[in-house]
């Protein structure tokens, strides 16, 4: 089956604009979290969503926000850009105990973001 | 505070050479700990995850061990090849936390020719 998928895939922006990630999961899967890459930091958790709704959050701004749709579509806004907003965004999808990969977490190629 | 620390921060090795890369977490109650490969400008790919009850686990020429009393786990990486050059990131996902999952740093091996 196909694995997650991300759009765009390289994004450039200029600082105080806003910006929309769209992520697809696995089919079947219901939970999506986000994820900021950078050099210095590492990976770093951003929010989860399941069934719509957000279930776990991370120590980011107002300025990050996400949403889930009923076909578990999810999307990322980042609102007045800075320029250490730049990263490789990645989302993840999980199976839930319906699935055999229950609790595997499944990562998409990312959306490299940059602010200029 | 749960973390999980990863050593060396980086390695150069020769293809064809062995290598461990160590991992240490504080995370607690441990849930289940696993290591990702993550090749340049792409998305993690998980190569093991174990539980409490399991103290080793291969993918291949990849074999990683949990102490789960330690708190330690390793990945050790049989006859290294070219594309075995990535990041290794451990994960560690605490019980009774909705599944957080809490990220090591990572470990950038490079594998020369």
């Amino acid at each position: 089956k196909a694995g997650v998928t991300q759009t765009p895939r390289y994004l450039i922006k200029t600082r105080g604009q806003q910006v929309t990630l769209s992520c697809s999961p696995i089919s079947g899967h219901r939970s999506v979290s986000w994820y900021q890459q950078t050099p210095g930091q590492g990976l770093q958790f951003l929010f989860e969503y399941f069934s719509e709704t957000q279930r776990n959050k991370g120590n980011f701004p107002g300025r990050f926000s996400g949403r889930q749709f009923s076909n578990s579509r999810s999307e990322m806004n980042v609102s007045t850009l800075e320029l250490g907003d730049s990263a490789l965004y990645l989302c993840a999808s999980k199976g839930t105990g319906e699935t055999k990969d229950y609790n595997e977490q499944f990562f998409g190629p990312g959306t490299r973001l940059t602010v200029l | 505070k749960n973390q999980v620390e990863q050593s060396p921060q980086s390695l150069i090795i020769l293809e064809g050479k062995n290598c461990t890369l160590q991992c240490n977490y504080t995370v607690s109650p441990f849930s289940n700990l696993r290591w990702y490969k993550q090749d340049t400008g792409r998305g993690p790919v998980s190569l093991t995850i174990m539980t409490f009850s399991e103290n080793t686990k291969s993918n291949g020429r990849y074999t990683a061990t949990l102490d789960a009393d330690t708190k330690q786990s390793s990945l050790h990486i049989t006859a290294s090849q070219l594309s075995d050059s990535a990041s290794y990131i451990c994960v560690v996902s605490a019980q009774n936390q909705g599944g957080k999952l809490i990220f090591g740093q990572g470990t950038e091996l490079s594998v020369k020719p």
